[in-house]
């Protein structure tokens, strides 16, 4: 089992719509979670991060967790082309260390 | 732009050669990391430094792979006797700011290639 997973995609939403990616993680003890967007060829870009159980909102993009589920997921409401993009899942396990999972393909179709 | 920078943004090399890349960060960020990243896959870690300590290192990191980060300032990431399985992109990441002391800040990565 993987310590971060994420269906690798490609996940097709049309412009307008909202898109909702998702991601569960192993180790229990993690404390923090992050949603990194990554352009293609591009270095990864922090979007989202939550240390507590519900939601947050920032613009469009609602990060949510449930621990007890070992549970995240990020939606992006009103999906624009722009928002097509590798979204990778992190976890900042018990270990001191982020890990990562290997991103699901976003594709927003106009 | 999070003002972490590294060079050289791209490096082509023969296999065998021995290559070196640089990390410059943001002086108030005391935590700096490594990652490698290849096609299709998520950054996977390397090592990290608080302030000028190598605090961890990953299993995937080698004993030709080599990291320094002097007076916690610039960090260098050393590869001796490059394979063409070490071709791929190489992160650096700062963490530490205040008031955000778990999220990590990329540089725009070296892409290396090993022919």
């Amino acid at each position: 089992q993987k310590e971060v997973e994420q269906n690798s995609g490609p996940l097709s939403v049309p412009e307008g719509a909202i898109a909702s990616l998702n991601c569960t993680y192993s180790d229990r003890g993690s404390q923090s979670f992050f949603w990194y967007r990554q352009y293609s060829g591009k270095s990864p870009e922090l979007i989202m991060f939550i240390y507590s159980n519900g939601d947050k909102e920032d613009g469009r993009f609602t990060a949510q967790l449930n621990k007890a589920s070992q549970y995240v997921s990020l939606l992006i409401r009103d999906s624009q082309p722009s928002d097509s993009a590798t979204y990778l899942c992190a976890v900042y396990s018990s270990a001191s260390k982020i890990i990562f999972g290997s991103g699901t393909r976003l594709s927003i179709r106009p | 732009d999070t003002g972490v920078s590294q060079d050289p943004r791209h490096k082509i090399t023969k296999r065998g050669q021995n290559v070196t890349f640089r990390c410059d960060p943001i002086s108030e960020h005391n935590r700096l990391y490594w990652y490698r990243q290849t096609l299709g896959q998520g950054p996977e870690f390397l090592t990290y430094f608080q302030n000028e300590a190598q605090l961890e290192k990953s299993r995937l990191l080698s004993d030709r792979f080599s990291a320094e980060r002097p007076k916690g300032s610039f960090s260098t990431l050393e590869i001796q006797r490059t394979e063409q399985g070490d071709s791929a992109m190489y992160l650096c990441a700062q963490a530490g700011r205040e008031g955000s002391y778990n999220e990590q800040f990329f540089g725009p990565g070296t892409r290396l290639t090993v022919l």
